[in-house]
């Protein structure tokens, strides 16, 4: 999986958008970007991925630039519930390799 | 659509003593993964198992512990002779069988294991 980097951390007062980067300058052309989330002492969840469009549901939107080498996700209206460690992978659709690689994440802090 | 279920979510074993830990996959999947997060650190894979196959154990410590997915019931993450440094959250995850969707995997809320 390619390597990525993300901030340790990030504040973001409730009610705003919340703007995560995530860098992946050695990104391969078949390998999607996915993220997830991980709430204090809860399993990780699935947020969103995608390849190089912009996506969109009902949690969040994805920003992949046109070069691919990062991405943001965007929390529209965060809440003090999307206080969490949010975690940027990269890797192919069709990998022999099925586990899931988690690095460092950010640690984002919504605010009252 | 229940989610991935693990029990129990809290287990106290003393040292020497064996632990077992379950987990049932979100119906209608066939792949469950495990990953074990020490105190303060990130996520690490340990096995996927498919029912009766164990895929790929590379995260796996070489010696007293042990995963199974029998054709019926959980599956199954063994540890025996647990010690201190066994101490941490297991996870549980689960995803569809196919080519496809597999990076989507779906959590559970994980079992705290204690050593004494």
């Amino acid at each position: 999986d390619a390597k990525t980097t993300q901030p340790p951390s990030m504040d973001c007062a409730e009610g705003r958008a919340a703007n995560l980067p995530c860098n992946h300058s050695t990104i391969s052309g078949n390998e999607y970007v996915y993220w997830y989330r991980q709430i204090h002492s809860q399993g990780p969840q699935y947020i969103i991925h995608g390849l190089k469009n912009n996506e969109t549901n009902e949690m969040a939107s994805l920003i992949i630039t046109e070069d691919r080498k990062s991405s943001t996700l965007i929390l529209p209206h965060a809440t003090l519930r999307d206080t969490a460690v949010y975690y940027c992978i990269v890797r192919p659709l069709d990998t022999g390799r099925r586990a899931l690689t988690f690095g460092s994440g950010t640690r984002l802090q919504v605010q009252p | 659509n229940a989610g991935v279920m693990q029990n129990p979510r809290h287990l106290v074993r003393r040292r020497g003593q064996e632990a077992r830990l379950r987990c049932s996959p979100m119906k209608g999947h066939s792949h469950v993964y495990w990953y074990r997060q020490l105190p303060e650190e990130g996520l690490k894979f340990m096995v996927y198992l498919q029912k009766e196959n164990i895929i790929d154990e590379s995260g796996m410590p070489k010696e007293r512990f042990s995963a199974e997915f029998p054709k019926e019931g959980p599956s199954i993450l063994r540890i025996q002779q647990v010690v201190r440094g066994d101490s941490a959250a297991y996870f549980c995850a689960s995803s569809p069988a196919g080519t496809t969707g597999y990076n989507e995997q779906f959590f559970g809320p994980g079992t705290r294991l204690t050593v004494l």
